[in-house]
Order: structure tokens, then C-alpha cells, then sequence
């Protein structure tokens, strides 16, 4: 079986711009995480999706939004980009059913120029 | 809100020997789970250990093993005859009891550990 992958794995934005990035689970997983990971610090929560909806959301502004597909792939979107959105940005995929395993994708590398 | 503290920005240790990670954290939860994952340069986050804060027994997984201290908050990772495959960013990590959906982890800042030859 195929791990989370994530895509793209690499991407240089403007500041002012808007980015999609993409993540497909493992497959009977249901629930979608998203975490953002700053150079040299620990990733921290942005959102948590299951069975398509949101069940938890971060300290992160309006500009942050993501989706969740029937399929369970999921989709993270960041509006109106800032310099201090360049970061690796984490999917992670579980059961759901009260599951403590996370299984993380390779990232998507986002800078923001 | 919970927290997770790692103190030590980075360690380093001579190949076979034994190192040892800190980790502090603050909840006012009574169950909870506790996690080191290993991050390499490949970016991969990779689940080394995990604990159950219901259980007195620490978790070991082959050279990987937990002090597990509850009423300290304090969550140590040790790894015994380390090998140059372990050098990597090792992060802990803090999850409440599972909802049906799932949950969200906290994690430290993380420490970089080098293993040298």
C-alpha cells in the first residue's frame, strides 16, 4: 500500500499570491491532518478533517483553508501569501476511531519569495 | 492548552553508545498519549515510541526506550548503541485521549541529534 503522499513536494510563491497543496491518504483512512513546520521549530496543528468535515482548526488567520474530498484526499489552501508562510507543510493520515497513530506524508516545501 | 518543552536544542553522540532526550510537557489532562517521532534530512516524520499515560510501564521499542514520569510531567527518550542511521531531529509529541475522529498532536521544537563515527 501506498504511504500519504503529498503534492507538490517543492514550490516558490509570490507574496500576495494563493497556493493549493495537495494530499492523498493511506488508503481506509478517514481522517486528514495538516501541520505547518517553520525552519527549526515543530510543526504546529493548522487543521484536522474527517468523514469530510472539519472537526478542529488551529491559531492559524483566514487565509488558511482546506477541504476534504469524498475520496478523503485533502486539500489545503493558503490566500494572500506572506513571507512568513514559507515552511514545510505536513499531511497526516489516521484511522479515525479513536486511532493515536499519525502516519505523515514527505511535506510540501513552500517558499514565499 | 497543552505544551511540550524539549530543552536541548541538539546532542551528539559517539556511534554504540548511549544518549538520552529530554522532554517536558503540561497538561491538566489524565489520559493522554505521548510520542518521540524521528524526523531525517529525507523529512519524513517516522513514529519511534509511543505511551500510554494510563500505563506505569515505560514503552520500549529495540534500542528505543521511555522514562515515563507522570507526576514530574517528563517523557525522556533513550537510545541505546546508537547507529549513524539515528541521526535525524527527534521531536515529542502530545495527544489527548482519542476522539472518534482522531486528534491532533502538540509537539516540542524538537532536538537535533548527531551520531558520530
Amino acid at each position: 500500500d501506498a504511504g500519504v503522499t503529498q503534492s507538490p513536494t517543492h514550490l516558490i510563491k509570490t507574496r500576495g499570491q494563493q497556493v493549493t497543496l495537495r494530499c492523498s491518504p493511506i488508503s481506509g483512512h478517514k481522517s486528514v491532518s495538516w501541520y505547518q513546520q517553520v525552519l527549526g521549530q515543530g510543526p504546529q496543528f493548522i487543521f484536522q478533517y474527517y468523514e469530510k468535515e472539519e472537526r478542529g482548526r488551529g491559531n492559524f488567520p483566514d487565509r488558511f483553508s482546506a477541504r476534504q474530498f469524498p475520496n478523503y484526499s485533502s486539500e489545503l489552501n493558503v490566500n494572500a501569501l506572506l513571507l512568513g508562510d514559507s515552511a514545510l507543510y505536513l499531511c497526516a493520515s489516521s484511522l479515525g476511531q479513536g486511532s493515536t497513530e499519525a502516519f505523515f506524508g514527505q511535506g510540501t516545501r513552500l517558499t514565499v519569495v | 492548552a497543552q505544551t511540550v518543552t524539549q530543552s536541548q536544542p541538539e546532542m551528539s553522540v559517539q556511534e554504540a553508545e548511549t544518549v538520552t532526550l529530554s522532554c517536558t510537557y503540561d497538561t491538566s489532562e489524565s489520559n493522554y498519549y505521548l510520542f518521540w517521532y524521528k524526523q531525517p534530512p529525507s523529512r519524513q516524520m517516522i513514529l519511534v515510541i509511543r505511551q500510554e499515560a494510563y500505563k506505569q510501564q515505560n514503552a520500549t521499542e529495540n534500542r528505543f526506550s521511555v522514562n515515563f514520569q507522570k507526576a514530574a510531567k517528563s517523557f525522556s527518550l533513550k537510545i541505546s548503541d546508537s547507529q549513524l542511521g539515528d541521526t535525524a531531529m527527534y521531536f515529542c509529541a502530545f495527544m489527548n485521549f482519542p476522539q472518534e475522529y482522531g486528534n491532533k498532536l502538540v509537539f516540542g521544537a524538537g532536538t537535533i541529534l548527531r551520531v558520530k563515527s
